[in-house]
């Protein structure tokens, strides 16, 4: 059974800073692994999907990696702004179509 | 604007009554899905449509119903028999079920329910 987990839980930083979210998935036969953002009380909106055959996506100040043998994608955000503070969800589409989430990572970043 | 609709934003049940959550997107998608999100955690899937007149059990199927008799429409309701409904309901849509590039999956805002 495709198991996601995402850590840390929680992050703070400081305005300006890069960081980097991590996402780890224990089934390595996944078709894509999604990346997305929830404001409190929110929907989701989709940040970047990367499929099976990829490494990398990027959009403007993201970056999504994947590594399908060792179980584990990376969100890069870099120069994070105040307004990037929210929960960062990721999801791996496991072999039966069926995205499995993570817990999330909240972030808050000060300013 | 194109996108996803949930109604009420807010609702509250009574204990022993059947509740309905409404949900309908106008992206012209065949595929929905219904998710639940308790508080800290990631979403977990209740019931999900590939096409109308078609819905299968998700992960955590058990006290909820849904109907799928028209494309733009995948109303769940929450049953008696769900003991623990109280938890923030995600409806969402997607071209297709499946992995073709694309196939970005697009949700609503999202309804809360509590128990009373």
């Amino acid at each position: 059974k495709q198991e996601v987990t995402q850590i840390p839980a929680a992050l703070s930083v400081p305005e300006g800073e890069n960081l980097v979210l991590n996402c780890s998935f224990t089934d390595s036969a996944i078709y894509n692994l999604q990346w997305f953002r929830q404001d409190p009380g929110k929907g989701l909106t989709s940040l970047l999907l990367i499929q099976s055959s990829q490494r990398e996506q990027t959009s403007g100040r993201l970056n999504a990696s994947l590594d399908k043998s060792s179980g584990r994608s990376t969100l890069y955000i870099a120069a994070s702004q105040p307004g990037d503070s929210a929960t960062y969800l990721c999801a791996a589409l496991d072999s039966s179509y069926k995205l499995i989430f993570g817990s999330g990572t909240r972030l808050l970043v000060r300013p | 604007d194109g996108g996803i609709t949930q109604s009420p934003k807010y609702l509250f049940r009574k204990e022993g009554q059947n509740v309905t959550l409404s949900c309908e997107q106008n992206l012209n998608h065949d595929a929905m899905y219904w998710y639940r999100q308790d508080p800290g955690q990631g979403l977990r899937l209740i019931y999900y449509s590939q096409i109308v007149n078609d819905f299968q059990k998700g992960d955590i199927a058990e006290g909820y119903s849904v109907s799928r008799e028209k494309k733009e429409s995948f109303p769940l309701t929450v049953t008696s028999a769900q003991k623990n409904p109280t938890a923030f309901y995600l409806c969402a849509s997607s071209i297709e079920v499946g992995a073709s590039s694309g196939n970005t999956i697009y949700f609503g805002e999202g309804s809360w329910l509590t128990v009373v």
